[in-house]
């Protein structure tokens, strides 16, 4: 069984498009994040959700909108695509880092957006 | 300043050599520190954790950890050609977040 999937895996498309990606855990997990690792490989947080509220917003633009219908789910909305969005996008999950201070975050396999 | 400071590396090492992977970071108040591994093409995987001043070892891991020094360090004895990868130093800083390091290549030779 996967712990944190991610679809679709590879999503190529056109500026200006609009596209998601979803995002499942079954770790019973209450904290979902969205990462963006960039093409130096540096991971840096965009969004976290604790049971369903958001945490945390990394100054990202507002054409990124995540949804989380329920504490095993969180999905990200991309308006308006830009080449700059080009990236891998991660998604994690973790206990309540504030309660399990030694528990590390499981990944999903990750998405590779490509504009064009 | 970084937050959480890698050497990008690469660093080469024999197989069956030690390595030795370094992190500082800025924030007094962090409270747990992580080591993660990726290889190409694939997710960041946890390997240690540790959280008090000292030594904590898994197997042929070792995390360090200094909070006097804001430092981390992994320690991997009998490298093997199979823990090539790119080791990404986290650290929790609090507010719900791990931010990480922009990771260390470590590249073992047979």
């Amino acid at each position: 069984d996967t712990a944190v999937s991610q679809t679709p895996k590879y999503l190529v498309t056109q500026m200006g498009n609009d596209k998601s990606i979803k995002c499942e855990q079954n770790l019973g997990h209450d904290t979902m994040y969205w990462y963006k690792q960039d093409s130096k490989k540096f991971l840096k947080i965009m969004f976290s959700y604790n049971n369903k509220e958001l945490i945390i917003n990394e100054t990202v633009p507002n054409r990124f909108s995540p949804k989380s219908p329920d504490k095993a789910h969180l999905n990200l909305h991309i308006n308006s695509l830009e080449l700059g969005d080009s990236a891998v996008y991660f998604c994690a999950s973790s206990q309540d880092p504030d309660t399990r201070r030694d528990y590390g975050y499981t990944f999903g396999s990750g998405t590779r957006l490509t504009v064009v | 300043q970084k937050e959480v400071e890698q050497n990008s590396g690469p660093l080469s090492v024999p197989e069956g050599a030690i390595a030795s992977l370094n992190c500082t970071y800025s924030d007094r108040g962090s409270q747990s520190f992580f080591w993660y591994r990726q290889y190409s093409g694939k997710s960041p995987e946890l390997i240690m954790s540790i959280y008090s001043n000292g030594d904590k070892e898994d197997g042929r891991f070792t995390a360090q950890l200094n909070k006097a020094s804001q430092y981390v360090s992994l320690l991997i004895r009998d490298s093997q050609p199979s823990d090539s990868a790119t080791y990404l130093c986290a650290v929790n800083t609090g507010f719900q977040k791990l931010v990480f390091g922009t990771g260390t290549r470590l590249l073992v030779s047979p």
